[in-house]
């Protein structure tokens, strides 16, 4: 595809469960992006993969937190034992490289129940 | 003091008007400066970018930088209804690969 790929778009879980979130990036973007947004909030900064290692963790909230790039590509962000503060919009961007435009995907809703 | 200011909105105009939206940051590292529209359950979508101050237009939309000031302004010129959405500003650090948004700002268009 031509854009950055999430999937599910929307997840209901819940409380205490695991979940998964996958993104597909734009093809040959090296540079991958997850944010989380709250209602009403801008996106907040989770971490940055360069390839595939975690270049900047810093935005992960807990360690119930945990995403992976395995081959520079598809990336995965996954959330163990749930509670009802992680629902939110869960967002992944790419890039081309450092320093350039990110492009976003459209996002997969999480509700915690 | 939060790194990046914005005013939330709503705003609301009529269509044909001139727009103005309008974000101030604290961190004078920020060099990249950008703008994001994002329609109701939508990822942000890119409009603009740029990384020195003064004007750059985009058909419609003009970006201005303020790098003094501290200020970045959008401007969408002969609004239409279709332009109804949040419109988030984004900075980031040379080198640091992170966003920083403004919380959005909700616009509506009247027709």
């Amino acid at each position: 595809g031509a854009g950055v790929s999430q999937t599910p778009s929307n997840k209901v879980t819940e409380k205490g469960k695991y979940v998964e979130l996958r993104c597909d990036p734009i093809s040959g973007h090296t540079a991958l992006y997850w944010y989380r947004q709250s209602l009403g909030q801008g996106p907040e900064f989770l971490i940055y993969f360069q390839g595939t290692g975690a270049a900047d963790d810093s935005g992960l909230p807990n360690d119930r937190f945990f995403a992976v790039r395995p081959e520079g590509s598809v990336s995965t962000l996954k959330i163990q034992r749930t509670e009802r503060g992680d629902s939110a919009m869960y967002l992944c961007a790419s890039s081309p490289s450092r320093d350039t435009e990110a492009f976003f995907g459209q996002g997969t809703r999480l509700t915690v129940v | 003091q939060k790194e990046v200011e914005q005013d939330p909105g709503p705003l609301s105009v009529p269509e044909g008007a001139i727009v103005s939206l309008n974000c101030t940051y604290s961190n004078s590292a920020f060099q990249y400066f950008m703008w994001y529209r994002q329609y109701s359950r939508k990822g942000p979508e890119l409009l603009m970018y740029t990384y020195s101050s003064g004007n750059k237009e985009d058909g419609r939309f003009t970006a201005q930088v303020d790098k003094s000031s501290k200020y970045i302004s959008l401007f969408i010129r002969d609004s239409q209804p279709s332009d109804s959405a949040t419109y988030l500003c984004a900075y980031t650090i040379q080198g640091a690969q992170k966003l920083v948004f403004g919380q959005g700002t909700r616009l509506t268009i009247n027709p």
